[in-house]
């Protein structure tokens, strides 16, 4: 499968409520990086973990990295309507090349 | 500040026909180039990246091709499109020997009828 795969592919809750968001991915990385995507537009960074953080926060972002399980999280706090975007995870590698991995995307709904 | 500029924003165009799309980016030199494609709600894959003039790297065996004729200039082309190419197309750069944020252009919607 994928390199960063996010999990759900897609979430819809009350505005007001936290959204979870899931990505596994399956070798070595750098760091790990997490985008918004707005509907026909391009993507947005959001904020970077490197290999050796274990959280990290921005605002209403709060990043997790587990690197024993290859997987990250994002959460967003009580979600307002504007946070209705798609959410993709991309991986920078340990070794090697220019190249970020995307993910699959979670396509995030907030209902008002 | 750095900025990215992609056009057309939409283009429509016939099987067969060719296709030039541009990219280009101002406010840092040397920058790393990437071309993606997206499909209609799905994820990125990685076209053709550029860590400089004239250097491109094919990800995917495909119709397509690129071409870096400036520092800040990235080109994506075809001479016959095929429905296939249908797509958002993405162009992005990235900060040369960054292990950092990738910025990306607003996007080109391609659409072979």
């Amino acid at each position: 499968s994928q390199q960063g795969e996010e999990d759900p592919q897609a979430l819809s809750i009350q505005e007001g409520e936290n959204a979870t968001m899931n990505c596994s991915y399956k070798t070595s990385i750098n760091n790990l990086q997490w985008y918004r995507q707005n509907s026909g537009r391009g993507l947005v960074h959001l904020i970077l973990i490197r290999s050796n953080e274990r959280e990290k926060h921005s605002g209403r972002l709060r990043v997790t990295l587990d690197t024993s399980k290859k997987s990250s999280s994002l959460l967003i706090t009580a979600s307002r309507a504007a946070d209705t975007a798609s959410y993709f995870c991309a991986t920078d590698p340990n070794f090697g090349n220019e190249k970020l991995t995307f993910g699959t995307g979670t396509r995030l709904t907030i209902i008002p | 500040s750095q900025t990215i500029h992609q056009w057309p924003a939409t283009l429509v165009q016939p099987v067969g026909s060719p296709l030039s799309l541009e990219c280009t980016v101002e406010g840092t030199s040397n920058p790393n180039l990437y071309w993606y494609r997206q499909a209609a709600g799905r994820g990125l894959q990685l076209l053709f990246y550029s860590v400089g003039i004239g250097q491109i790297s094919s990800e995917v065996p495909q119709n397509l091709s690129a071409s870096r004729p400036q520092d800040r200039q990235f080109i994506l082309s075809s001479k016959k499109l095929l429905l296939s190419d249908s797509g958002f197309y993405l162009c992005a750069w990235r900060a040369t020997g960054s292990r950092g944020t990738q910025y990306f252009g607003p996007g080109t919607r391609l659409l072979v009828l």
